[in-house]
């Protein structure tokens, strides 16, 4: 079974507004990734925030850690159209050296 | 600097037919992975790596074989495709660092196969 839910699994946007997408997971990890996949290619490393880390930023992108909770949040803001992409979330579990993935969000800027 | 680089970036496969996906990476990584995307699925993990020589099975590894008798090279071996075996697949790599935690890893493009 997958490690992670994203929630929602499309969402459409204006460009300039900000885009969030969510992930929850099940078991302890010891870090959270998340990548871009765009339509027919390959995936894209995004960000990586571990799980002694509560927030994390990389240019338009930030990402929290909630791991009383399981779950993180990526928001992208002052979207483009070129962010229109599947934005997907990864765990690493602390036990095993598996990176397992959700089932993404379809995320499509409008310009 | 290639990345990782998967072929045949496209395939066609009669049922019962074997074949070999190829995997191969230039950045010295020890990590390496398969995975298939299915519509509404999600990326799954079939087969990984933490090193040359050591494999391990992932969430769906039936039908599946690989090796990784060198650091670069991590081949994919369906043994006898079938139309469940229709998918988009994709090979990654990564480092391995002392700390908690993976760097994130590089994808290749993927090979879509079509099993009929």
């Amino acid at each position: 079974s997958q490690q992670g839910e994203e929630d929602p699994q499309a969402l459409s946007i204006q460009e300039g507004e900000n885009a969030t997408m969510n992930c929850s997971y099940k078991t302890s990890i010891n870090n959270l990734q998340w990548y871009r996949q765009n339509s027919g290619r390959g995936l894209v490393h995004l960000i990586l925030i571990r799980s002694n880390e509560r927030e994390k930023h990389s240019g338009r992108l930030r990402v929290t850690l909630d791991t009383s909770k399981k779950s993180s949040s990526l928001l992208i803001t002052a979207s483009r159209a070129a962010d229109t992409a599947s934005y997907f979330c990864a765990s690493r579990q602390t036990s095993g050296s598996r990176l397992t993935f959700g089932e993404g969000t379809q995320l499509t800027v409008n310009p | 600097n290639a990345g990782v680089t998967q072929t045949p970036k496209f395939q066609v496969l009669k049922t019962g037919q074997s074949m070999t996906l190829q995997c191969a990476q230039d950045m010295n990584h020890e990590y390496m992975s398969w995975y298939r995307q299915d519509p509404g699925m999600g990326l799954r993990l079939i087969h990984y790596s933490v090193g040359a020589g050591i494999t391990d099975q992932g969430e769906v590894p039936n039908g599946y074989n690989v090796s990784r008798s060198t650091t670069e090279d991590f081949p994919l071996r369906l043994l006898s495709a079938a139309p469940s075996q229709t998918s988009v697949y994709f090979c990654a790599s990564s480092m391995k660092t002392r700390d908690r935690g993976l760097y994130g890893y590089t994808f290749g493009s993927g090979t879509r196969l079509t099993v009929v």
